[in-house]
């Protein structure tokens, strides 16, 4: 069984800041990682993926994670963030099953 | 390409009726998932079909719900009857087939609301 923790629930940061969303997870099999996002009343939109290779992972609008294997975490940052850039963020894991497990979200706002 | 559609995108219903989701998955998707956030807690998994059968139901909360997916397309989520623990927003996925890194995409959700 996997289990997924983000540490903060609000993060509000002022626009063109540089932001950090933390993901920590727990599990006793290899397993994929991976940050969704959700928009104000759309669905979730997958922003990037660990899979294997290198640790560094880009994503969409501007988005990058670094997995620790160490330190069971993939952070998510990204070095300035837009208005447009305010919505909420899931890190999720996948074990041996097929089915995602999530974190309980962290919503970012973006501040002019 | 159309994307995960899922109908309706709210319910409020009352205590004791009885409601049905609707996900209709990306064409030649044959791996469905189902999902449940509730009151801002973590996305749940809820069940997981491969084609018309189900996989895993290990997530599904008790027997008032009732998932079907016929002919492999389409799937269906039944509440009945809604308890006030049943409001929350309910996900659908669906991802191809093979190996276990194929991304999934997600529905907008129903959001469900019992009163």
């Amino acid at each position: 069984a996997q289990s997924v923790t983000q540490l903060d629930s609000q993060v509000p940061v002022f626009e063109e800041a540089p932001v950090e969303l933390r993901c920590n997870y727990s599990s006793s099999v290899s397993v994929y990682l991976f940050w969704y996002v959700q928009y104000p009343n759309q669905g979730l939109q997958l922003l990037l993926k660990y899979l294997s290779g290198s640790t560094l992972v880009k994503g969409i609008n501007g988005f990058e994670a670094e997995f620790n294997k160490s330190q069971t975490s993939f952070h998510l940052r990204k070095p300035s963030v837009h208005i447009s850039d305010t919505a909420e963020y899931f890190c999720a894991v996948r074990g041996s099953a097929r089915q995602l497990t999530f974190g309980s979200g962290t919503q970012l706002t973006v501040l002019p | 390409e159309a994307g995960v559609t899922q109908f309706p995108s709210h319910s409020v219903i009352e205590k004791g009726q009885t409601v049905t989701l609707r996900c209709d998955p990306i064409s030649g998707h044959d791996n469905l998932y189902w999902y449940r956030r509730v009151m801002g807690k973590e996305i749940k998994f809820l069940l997981h079909f491969v084609k018309e059968s189900k996989q895993d139901e290990s997530g599904m909360p008790n027997n008032r719900f009732l998932a079907e997916r016929t002919g492999g397309t389409y799937s269906t989520l039944k509440v009945q009857p809604a308890e006030l623990e049943d409001s929350g927003v309910y996900f659908c996925a669906s991802s191809l087939t093979g190996l276990r890194n194929t991304e999934a995409f997600f529905g907008q959700g129903t959001r469900l609301t019992v009163v």
